[in-house]
């Protein structure tokens, strides 16, 4: 098992451009995350999805789209990009069993805006 | 406003010695409690948790206290090794499976 895996580990953007961050799991779990670590912050929640075809706002959802057309991917697509999105993204799944619902994160994708 | 808080960026202690990593949470509506450790340049992974109904857990060299009159909690890492060097998130599971995290707290043991 893979686990989960986030590609590309690292991307510099100017500002003004797109792309997408693509997680993928391997353990069918029903429930994923993206999140964002900035210095002094901790890791703050941007959008979540409880299954297949569902996404949800998390607590930093501005400047970000998600999607998850298949359970094992989940999406983030930054349409036009900020020097504030400058961070460490990442990706993680859970199970929906409440008490086991650990959530396994992957190594993370350092992106720059500048 | 923050609702889990960890006051200590960092900390630092002798090999051998005792850990002691602090957290503060307010939302008391949700009562299950993890803590992550984090490596440079990886994610972070899961490393203990608790849930309200009990007051401690004990995995190996690591406990984790929960005081709910006092909404704190608290990871004891005994003894301390080198390799422990790393970033402690503690986190509470709020609705939907998500988890909201504290701040982190470095922590370095020293050979």
């Amino acid at each position: 098992n893979a686990g989960v895996t986030q590609t590309p580990k690292f991307r510099v953007l100017k500002t003004g451009q797109s792309m997408t961050l693509l997680c993928a799991q391997d353990m069918n779990h029903e429930y994923m995350y993206w999140y964002r670590q900035d210095p002094g912050m901790g890791l703050r929640l941007i959008h979540y999805s409880v299954g297949e075809g569902t996404t949800a706002k998390g607590e930093v959802p501005d400047g970000y789209n998600v999607s998850r057309l298949k359970k094992q991917n989940f999406l983030l697509g930054l349409e036009s990009a900020a020097p504030s999105q400058t961070s460490v993204y990442f990706c993680a799944s859970s199970t929906r069993d409440r008490g086991t619902d650990t959530q396994y994160f992957g190594p993370g994708t350092r992106l720059t805006v500048l | 406003d923050q609702q889990v808080k960890q006051n200590s960026p960092s900390l630092s202690v002798q090999e051998g010695r005792i850990s002691i990593l602090n957290c503060d949470y307010t939302n008391s509506m949700f009562d299950y409690f993890l803590w992550y450790k984090k490596y440079p340049a990886e994610g972070p992974t899961f490393l203990i948790s608790i849930s309200s109904i009990k007051d401690k857990n004990e995995d190996g060299r690591f406990t984790v206290f929960l005081n709910k009159s006092a909404k704190h909690l608290s990871l004891h890492i005994v003894p301390s090794q080198p390799g422990d060097s790393a970033v402690y998130f503690c986190a509470q599971e709020t609705s939907g499976s998500r988890l909201t995290f504290g701040e982190g707290t470095q922590l370095t043991v020293n050979p």
